[in-house]
């Protein structure tokens, strides 16, 4: 198994435009879950989903954040429009919820640099 | 909600020597108790779990141990080497909140040669 997948693994853009980051999770496994990390405040959970479906998503920002899961193999998370603040790495992991313990494995990451 | 507390955020030691990372939590329907390692620019990894139905678990230089009454549980490096030197994340799972990991600050743990 590859592992989860992100892209793009580096963004740099321009405040106000949109962001969109991708993540596939492995294969079988039924949770998701997008984290952001920063100096400032750690690994900050954003939100997480069970089966596709969003279960908790009490960490999102603001409104301009937004996160979408269509399938079991990928999920999206968007920012629009973008603030230098946002500017963090951003990990997808995935892991198998109901096992009894949701191991989870995290993606390279997505470094985001808003100017 | 969960809470997880860790301490220190940062620690200095010698080769060779041990290291310990304590973390408290606030929700006693936590029963999972994962520790992640992140090297520098890369993503966090799994390097040992313990169950509340364990007290102790070891694998091969690395221990964790669980103290549910007083709800704390410590990761122990013994006879660190320089490429222990990462942050550590503890972690912990109230199953009553849908397998939703807490992660504690983490630990800049740096290993003088």
């Amino acid at each position: 198994d590859a592992g989860v997948i992100q892209s793009p693994r580096h963004e740099v853009t321009e405040m106000g435009q949109e962001v969109t980051l991708r993540c596939k999770p492995i294969s079988g496994h039924n949770s998701l879950f997008w984290y952001r990390q920063t100096m400032m405040r750690g690994l900050e959970l954003l939100i997480y989903f069970n089966n596709n479906v969003p279960i908790d998503d009490s960490g999102m920002p603001e409104d301009r954040f937004s996160a979408k899961m269509p399938n079991a193999s990928f999920s999206t998370l968007k920012i629009q429009p973008s603030e230098p603040r946002d500017s963090a790495v951003y990990f997808c992991a995935s892991g198998h919820q109901g096992s009894g313990a949701n191991v989870l494995t995290f993606g390279a990451g997505s470094r985001l640099t808003v100017l | 909600g969960e809470n997880v507390e860790q301490h220190p955020s940062t620690l200095s030691v010698q080769e060779g020597d041990s290291a310990v990372i304590k973390c408290t939590y606030s929700d006693s329907a936590s029963n999972y108790f994962p520790w992640y390692k992140q090297e520098l620019g890369k993503r966090p990894q799994l390097i040992i779990d313990i169950r509340s139905n364990v007290g102790e678990k070891k694998d091969q230089r690395i221990a964790v141990t669980l103290n549910k009454t007083a709800k704390h549980f410590s990761l122990h490096i013994t006879e660190t080497q320089p490429e222990d030197s990462a942050v550590y994340f503890c972690a912990a799972d109230p199953q009553s909140s849908g397998d939703k990991l807490t992660f504690g600050t983490g630990t800049r743990l740096a290993v003088r040669p």
